[in-house]
């Protein structure tokens, strides 16, 4: 059974800094890995999605990457803004039919 | 642009009123889950449709939550007698493609439900 498990569970950071978030997963046969944002009161929106063939994916100040012999995959967000605190969530198909299991999540607030 | 839309946003519930959840997936999206996600932890899975069919419901807590897509569309999650332990968020989420080997999936807003 697939496990996703997400570190640090929340982070605090003064707004410039560079992050990493981390994703595991226990069954490395995966097809792809998405990164989700969650902010408060609203959806659940998608970043970025990595194919079990990529190695990462860039979007703006976001780069996903995805060691699949690790069972990792890391989150990194550039020159940190305020605008960017929520919770971030990592997900990947098991079980069949490309239903998602999702780790707990990364809280993260960005200030001033 | 239209992306997937839920109604109603919120709905308080007294215990044992049946509830009726609607989700409207992005056009032409044949995929269609449902998900439910407690405070502080990310969501899991319910029920998977592939057009009208329910091809996956083994997330269903009980046989009190049933969920249709008549039409491959619209989707209603109802869950009938309902309990203060399923107050939750409820999210649906669409995807373009079948299920294998599987697309991005599309998340509405979803709908807090409160039962008291």
């Amino acid at each position: 059974k697939q496990e996703v498990t997400q570190i640090p569970a929340a982070l605090s950071v003064p707004e410039g800094e560079n992050l990493v978030l981390n994703c595991s997963f226990t069954d490395s046969a995966i097809y792809n890995l998405q990164w989700f944002r969650q902010d408060p009161g609203k959806g659940l929106t998608s970043l970025l999605l990595i194919q079990s063939s990529q190695r990462e994916q860039t979007s703006g100040r976001l780069n996903a990457s995805l060691d699949k012999s690790s069972g990792r995959s890391t989150l990194y967000i550039a020159a940190s803004q305020p605008g960017d605190s929520a919770t971030y969530l990592c997900a990947l198909p098991s079980g069949g039919y490309n239903k998602l299991i999702f780790g707990a999540g990364t809280r993260l607030a960005v200030h001033p | 642009g239209a992306g997937v839309s839920q109604s109603p946003r919120y709905k308080v519930t007294k215990r044992g009123q049946d509830v009726a959840l609607r989700c409207d997936p992005i056009s032409g999206h044949v995929s269609l889950y449902w998900y439910r996600q407690a405070l502080g932890q990310g969501p899991e899975f319910l029920t998977y449709f592939n057009y009208e069919a329910q091809q996956d419901k083994s997330g269903l807590p009980n046989d009190r939550f049933s969920a249709e897509r008549p039409e491959g569309s619209i989707s209603t999650l109802t869950i009938q007698r309902t309990e203060q332990r399923d107050s939750a968020m409820y999210r649906c989420a669409s995807s373009l493609e079948g299920p294998y080997p599987g697309g991005e999936q599309f998340f509405g807003p979803g709908t807090r439900l409160t039962v008291l």
